[in-house]
């Protein structure tokens, strides 16, 4: 298995153009979410999906959108990149099982470094 | 959601046990205590979790206080690797897995 699959591992753009952050995982996981993380700072939660079709907001959803039509992508869209989300985006995902406290763990994806100049 | 406290570095002699402190006072019932580290810039790893009781698995040990309003997490032989970031994080059943991370402690491991 591959796990969690982000593409790409690092990406240049320009103030006001857009672009889809890719994530997959091939673990059959209903669970996917998006973080970014700033220099020097724990990660924050843009946003997350119980299922496919069932998406919400984390912590800092502006500026960015998702969707969720198959149980295996979540991408992460910036409609009108900005300087301020020049950060390193990761991607999880984790089973939703019904039992408490069993293989309830985020798994993580490498990451994707943004610099928006 | 219960937030956690860490603070912000130690220092460990390799070979000795690491043990990294985490306060989580406003804990409840439902709350899992859960540990991931972040070596460099890497997607954070999981090392281990709890509710109640001390948990031990291949790659660290996590004890719970009896109030549940700290924990720490005991690396028994650190390694020069084991130099990373950790986080502690407090994890409610009912938000589907949410995880919150906060700035978490900076674990230096030296020769």
């Amino acid at each position: 298995n591959a796990g969690v699959t982000q593409t790409p591992k690092f990406q240049v753009l320009k103030t006001g153009q857009s672009m889809t952050l890719q994530c997959a995982q091939d673990m059959n996981h209903e669970y996917m979410s998006w973080y970014r993380q700033d220099p020097g700072m724990g990660l924050r939660l843009i946003h997350y999906s119980v299922g496919a079709g069932i998406t919400d907001q984390g912590e800092v959803p502006n500026g960015y959108n998702v969707s969720r039509s198959t149980t295996e992508d979540f991408p992460l869209r910036l409609l009108s990149a900005a300087p301020s989300q020049t950060s390193v985006y990761f991607c999880a995902s984790s089973p939703m099982h019904r039992v408490r406290g069993t293989n309830e763990k985020l798994f993580f994806g490498s990451g994707t470094q943004l610099s928006v100049l | 959601d219960a937030k956690t406290t860490q603070p912000p570095s130690m220092d460990c002699a390799e070979g000795r046990a690491a043990n990294l402190p985490c306060n989580h006072s406003t804990i409840s019932g439902n709350e899992y205590v859960y540990w991931y580290r972040q070596i460099h810039s890497q997607g954070p790893q999981y090392i281990i979790h709890g509710l109640k009781n001390n948990e031990t698995n291949e790659m660290a040990s996590l004890i719970i206080t009896e109030d549940r309003k700290s924990s720490t997490l005991i690396l028994p032989h650190a390694t020069l690797r084991d130099t990373a970031v950790y986080y502690c994080i407090v994890r409610v059943e009912s938000n589907f897995n949410k995880f919150y991370f906060g700035s978490g402690t900076k674990l230096n491991v030296k020769p």
